[in-house]
């Protein structure tokens, strides 16, 4: 599976838009982007993925580049509860392990 | 709706002691199953994952084992805990069974988790 880099922090005001960047440039075709993210002293929690198109939740947005080699995952109006360490994770489609790097820790501020 | 849980949620054990960590998963048949490890102030690692009853495989070598007994129940346990065992606990599924290789995307859903000290 390949590897995904992202900033070791950010913060984000209340209210405002979190854009949280992730780097996976070795990205093969089958491969999936996963984001999860873990409030303090919880399990992670699954937000969203995607293949190639743009895709939208309840909880996220998530754009993908036209080469795959990058995405960001935005959450549209932050809040305090939004704080936590955010995953990026590239999967390809096989079952199994998700490989958990280091993440970015966000903090909204109020 | 599928639920998954983990008991207990603390537990503080003697060096030396035995360990039993349960999940139960609810709502859903033939998960895959996952054990997780997240030292404290590391990221998560995986320590076993079951794509079915007595199916139990093992990503890194340690002093812990885990069973299968029933298709929605995953146990995690050790003979004798070391000092390196303490982190917290984490129990997950995924909602494609045997489907191995068969493509499409899944996602992994975590229970609450176990604190384990070891003292």
């Amino acid at each position: 599976d390949a590897k995904t880099t992202q900033p070791p922090s950010m913060d984000c005001a209340e209210g405002r838009a979190a854009n949280l960047p992730c780097n996976h440039s070795t990205i093969s075709g089958n491969e999936y982007v996963y984001w999860y993210r873990q409030i303090h002293s919880q399990g992670p929690q699954y937000i969203i993925h995607g293949l190639k198109n743009n895709e939208t939740n309840e909880m996220a947005s998530l754009i993908i580049t036209e080469d795959r080699k990058s995405s960001t995952l935005i959450l549209p109006h932050a809040t305090l509860r939004d704080t936590a360490v955010y995953y990026c994770i590239v999967k390809g489609d096989s079952w199994g392990k998700l490989q958990f790097g280091a993440g970015t820790q966000v903090v909204v501020t109020p | 709706s599928q639920t998954i849980h983990q008991w207990p949620a603390t537990l503080v054990q003697p060096v030396g002691s035995p360990l039993s960590l349960e999940c139960t998963v609810e709502g859903t048949s033939n998960p895959n199953l996952y054990w997780y490890r997240q030292a404290a102030g590391r990221g998560l690692q995986l320590l076993f994952y079951s794509i079915g009853i007595d199916q139990i495989s093992s990503e890194v070598p340690q002093n812990l084992s885990a069973s299968r007994p029933q298709d929605r129940q995953f146990i995690l346990s050790s003979k004798k805990l070391l000092l390196s065992d303490s982190g917290f606990y984490l129990c997950a599924w995924s909602g494609i069974g045997n489907d191995l290789g068969q493509g499409g995307a899944y996602e992994q859903y975590f229970g609450p988790g176990t604190r384990l000290t070891v003292t």
